[in-house]
């Protein structure tokens, strides 16, 4: 029973390019949740997003981020023309929406800016 | 605003007792999470408290006060393995157990 499977685990882009960050959740979760971590800093949510529609994203970006769960394939978190200040773990979890409490979290991909 | 508050780091011997204390005041509340995190890991989920009281499971044990905003997280019979950050969250709605608000973690370290 795989656990959520994120990927890459380690990404380098360089100020100005496109990150894509992929997020597979666990076998019958239909819940995402996308988080980001900065050094010496906690987890900050960004976006909540079920199959196909998102449902809470005041925690993204206004600007350059988006996210997607489409109906088939991985949740997506994509970052347009990357900075350095963009530079940080980002963590994918995943949850059934119903009887438990907890939620999955994956081993997270490390976004580093150059 | 929302607020959660852990102490930064803490240190124990192995085989003895922790108590990683965590405060919150937020706009809502609908349970609170502690999980551990190793570094370079990912979170794993400790702990579920949504009424007062005690949960117990094995060496862990988490308390939860609603009315001070208070939760405790305890290990016992610490070893070396339990070094790692250990983060309080609060959810504020129900059916959205993913949608959390972290503290910054506790960062345990276990000595010999």
């Amino acid at each position: 029973n795989a656990g959520v499977m994120q990927n890459p685990r380690h990404l380098v882009r360089r100020r100005g390019q496109e990150a894509r960050l992929r997020c597979s959740p666990m076998k019958g979760h239909s819940h995402v949740y996308w988080y980001r971590q900065l050094p010496e800093e906690g987890l900050k949510f960004m976006v909540y997003l079920q199959k196909e529609n998102i449902i809470d994203e005041s925690g993204m970006p206004k600007e350059r981020f988006s996210a997607e769960f489409p109906k088939e394939g991985p949740s997506i978190l994509r970052i347009q023309q990357v900075v350095r200040g963009d530079s940080a773990a980002y963590f994918c979890a995943s949850s059934d929406g119903r009887g438990a409490p907890e939620a999955f979290f994956g081993q997270g991909t490390r976004l580093t800016v150059v | 605003g929302q607020n959660i508050d852990q102490p930064t780091e803490m240190t124990a011997t192995e085989g003895a007792i922790v108590q990683i204390n965590c405060t919150y005041q937020t706009s809502g509340f609908n349970g609170l999470f502690w999980y551990q995190q190793h570094a370079g890991e990912a979170p794993t989920f400790l702990s579920y408290n949504v009424l007062d009281g005690l949960e117990e499971k094995g060496r862990f044990s988490s308390f939860l006060s609603r009315s001070k905003g208070y939760s405790y997280l305890l290990l016992k019979e610490l070893q070396m393995k339990d070094s790692a950050s250990y983060l309080c969250a609060v959810t504020l709605r129900r059916g959205s157990q993913g949608n959390l608000i972290f503290g910054k973690g506790t960062k345990l370290s276990v000595k010999p």
